[in-house]
């Protein structure tokens, strides 16, 4: 089984360019996650899909960050315009479907795609 | 608000030795807390998930204990090999949420 696949690994752009990370999850998994770490930060929670409906966006830093997955397969987040601050590792998970209430819930994640803005 | 803590930042160990990972959680209403382990630029990797309703769980040479009247989590690595040697993390999940909380992070290495 494949697992969840993340391109690019990493990535160079100057402040105010724009850049698009995309994320392919395991084949039937309807749960799709972002999720991100900054240097000498945790890893913190961006948003969540289930199949191609934003369940969760709350950790959305700020309206610079676009993401979308049309026809709830792959994900792609968009940066624009890309700012300092925005440089980290940038993890995609996803899981199979569940509900909250029951069941457990293990995420498979990619290696991340390193964004680097200068 | 759910804050994680990993305590230490870094441990190293004689390659055979146990050893225990700690975290700590502030928030005891929790529906379950995962540990990952992460290699050197790769993604993280589940080792053990644990329910709010259970107390423990073993894989091979790890176990992890669960006590939420603590808020503490624990890893107990059995007769470390140098192949052990990555970063451990440990992530909370909220009732009625499918965000993870993460910690940190343990850096462990272990030396032949």
């Amino acid at each position: 089984e494949a697992g969840v696949t993340q391109f690019p690994s990493h990535s160079v752009i100057e402040k105010g360019q724009t850049v698009t990370l995309r994320c392919d999850p395991i084949s039937g998994h309807d749960n799709l996650y972002w999720y991100r770490r900054v240097m000498g930060k945790e890893i913190k929670f961006l948003l969540h899909f289930v199949k191609e409906s934003k369940q969760d966006e709350s950790g959305m830093p700020n309206n610079r960050f676009l993401a979308e997955r049309t026809g709830g397969t792959y994900s792609t987040l968009k940066v624009q315009p890309a700012e300092l601050e925005d440089s980290g590792v940038y993890f995609c998970a996803s899981s199979l479907r569940d509900r909250v209430t029951s069941g457990a819930n293990v995420l498979t994640f990619g290696a991340g795609s390193r964004l680097t803005v200068l | 608000k759910q804050e994680v803590t990993q305590i230490p930042a870094a441990l190293s160990v004689p390659e055979g030795e146990n050893l225990v990972l700690n975290c700590s959680f502030t928030d005891s209403a929790i529906y379950n807390l995962q540990w990952f382990r992460q290699d050197p630029g790769k993604g993280l990797t589940s080792l053990l998930l644990i329910q709010s309703s259970q107390r423990e769980q073993t894989s091979g040479r790890l176990n992890a204990s669960l006590d939420k009247s603590s808020g503490r989590s624990t890893l107990y690595i059995a007769a470390s090999q140098p192949g052990d040697s990555a970063t451990y993390l440990c992530a909370g999940r909220g009732a009625g949420s499918y965000q993870l909380t993460f910690g940190k992070g343990t850096k462990l290495s272990v030396i032949p």
